[in-house]
């Protein structure tokens, strides 16, 4: 069974990095599939951030490219978001998920992440 | 970007009713549109893709249909656990985008 699991600091201040990583169990990374990040504003829908691939290859949401880095470490099964120069707009619960040709069937539970001084 | 508008934004039904939600692409998507229910505080569940295939373990009163830009979600008898926000999605592109969701609520 595919799970997957958001860590990372639950608060952060303005102006600095989110970084947040997602654990895989169940599955290689290396075997395949995109990997994505999605959030959500508290109240509000759904916001593609990302995808990677195992080879790290990567496709982000223009309106977040330039803020946005995601990386993937095989050796660990896990991948990384990292946001830079976050606001309080950042604030959000941040999912990952497996991105298979764009279908997400496999998320984590989400994990808050305030941007607060 | 392919922006996609989901309507109704909200909708209050009773159990039994049948429920459509509608989904417009900005442009041609042919079935690349996946639909997920999503229930507070939980993460989102694929429940169709590929605009009308329905995923393992969904109950067959969920049915997707639609090719282009127009698509449609129905649930044939709304249950009680139906009660949730429902979001659809282009995989088309290799920019994801989410409609801005449809919460169904208890008339």
């Amino acid at each position: 069974q595919v799970q997957l699991q958001e860590s990372g600091p639950g608060l952060v201040k303005p102006s600095e990095t989110l970084s947040l990583t997602c654990t895989v169990s169940g599955y290689s990374i290396s075997s395949g599939y995109y990997w994505g990040w999605i959030r959500q504003p508290p109240g509000k829908g759904l916001e593609w951030i990302g995808s990677i691939y195992h080879s790290g290859s990567t496709y982000y949401n223009p309106s977040l490219k330039s803020r946005v880095s995601i990386s993937v470490d095989t050796s660990k099964n896990h991948f990384s978001l990292k946001l830079s120069s976050v606001t309080a707009a950042d604030t959000a619960v941040y999912y990952c998920a497996r991105d298979n040709l764009g279908l997400l069937g496999y998320w984590g539970q989400g994990t808050l992440v305030t941007v607060s001084s | 970007d392919i922006q996609m508008t989901q309507s109704p934004s909200s909708l209050s039904a009773s159990v039994g009713d049948r429920v459509t939600i509608t989904c417009r692409a900005s442009q041609s998507i042919s079935s690349f549109l996946n639909w997920y229910q999503q229930k507070a505080g939980k993460a989102p569940k694929l429940l169709i893709y590929a605009a009308s295939s329905l995923q393992s373990g969904v109950p067959s009163r969920f049915s997707g249909s639609g090719s282009g830009t127009d698509f449609t979600l129905t649930i044939s008898s709304l249950q009680p656990e139906d009660f949730a926000t429902y979001y659809c999605q282009q995989s088309y592109s290799n920019t994801r985008t989410f409609g801005q969701g449809t919460k169904v609520e208890i008339k």
